[in-house]
């Protein structure tokens, strides 16, 4: 069966330094895997996604994750923090129960980001 | 521009009566989504339909139920049979068979009192 661990449900940073959310998947298949960021009372905004091409993915707002499939990951870093990345991410991994008729989206249960001034 | 907007944004009902959420898009998206988001959970499959004229259950459509009459227009109602139906919900529309590719709407957060 395929899905999605986010190991930590909150994460607390300073502004300016590094941000690491992380995020482990299982999967039968070749996963197409994603972050998705949520603002308060808001949608789900991209931030980058990966589908078997670099396994190095760079999304948006300086944002990058990197696919390793011997460590079944796909942790999602930032370099430096700014106060407006403080919200929710959800990691996503695509699956196709019907031999790719269609597909099918399961979701880490999120992971909120607090930044620190 | 194109987009995917629900509507209202902020919905009350008391116990016992079901309500609709809408969900419309142009995108020209064969495909529409309904999940449902609560605190700790990330989001869950209701619905989904791929084309006009059908849908199927996702993970948890207990309590709930759809049409998809036109292709633009995907609504949800929640049901009375739903015993917790207070959450967010979140509406999604994607090309057919890529769900990878798909769109999200701002979501609609019901409140059943």
């Amino acid at each position: 069966a395929q899905s999605v661990t986010q190991l930590d449900s909150h994460v607390s940073v300073s502004e300016g330094t590094p941000v690491l959310l992380r995020c482990n998947y299982s999967s039968s298949y070749s996963p197409s895997l994603f972050w998705y960021v949520q603002h308060p009372n808001k949608g789900l905004q991209l931030l980058l996604k990966y589908t078997s091409a670099a396994t190095l993915v760079k999304g948006i707002n300086g944002f990058e994750a990197e696919f390793k499939k011997s460590e079944t990951s796909f942790h999602l870093t930032k370099p430096s923090a700014h106060m407006s990345d403080a919200a929710e991410y959800f990691c996503v991994v695509s699956v196709a129960p019907y031999g790719g008729a269609t597909n099918k989206l399961i979701f880490g249960t999120g992971t909120l980001l607090a930044v620190q001034p | 521009d194109g987009g995917i907007t629900q509507s209202p944004k902020y919905l009350f009902r008391k116990e016992g009566q079901n309500v609709t959420l809408s969900c419309e898009q142009n995108l020209n998206h064969d495909a529409m989504y309904w999940y449902r988001q609560d605190p700790g959970q990330g989001l869950r499959l209701i619905y989904y339909s791929q084309i006009v004229n059908d849908f199927q259950k996702g993970d948890i459509a207990e309590g709930y139920s759809v049409s998809r009459e036109k292709k633009e227009s995907f609504p949800l109602t929640v049901t009375s049979a739903q015993k917790n139906p207070t959450a967010f919900y979140l509406c999604a529309s994607s090309p057919p068979g890529r769900a990878l590719d798909a769109f999200f709407g701002q979501g609609t957060r019901l409140t059943v009192v």
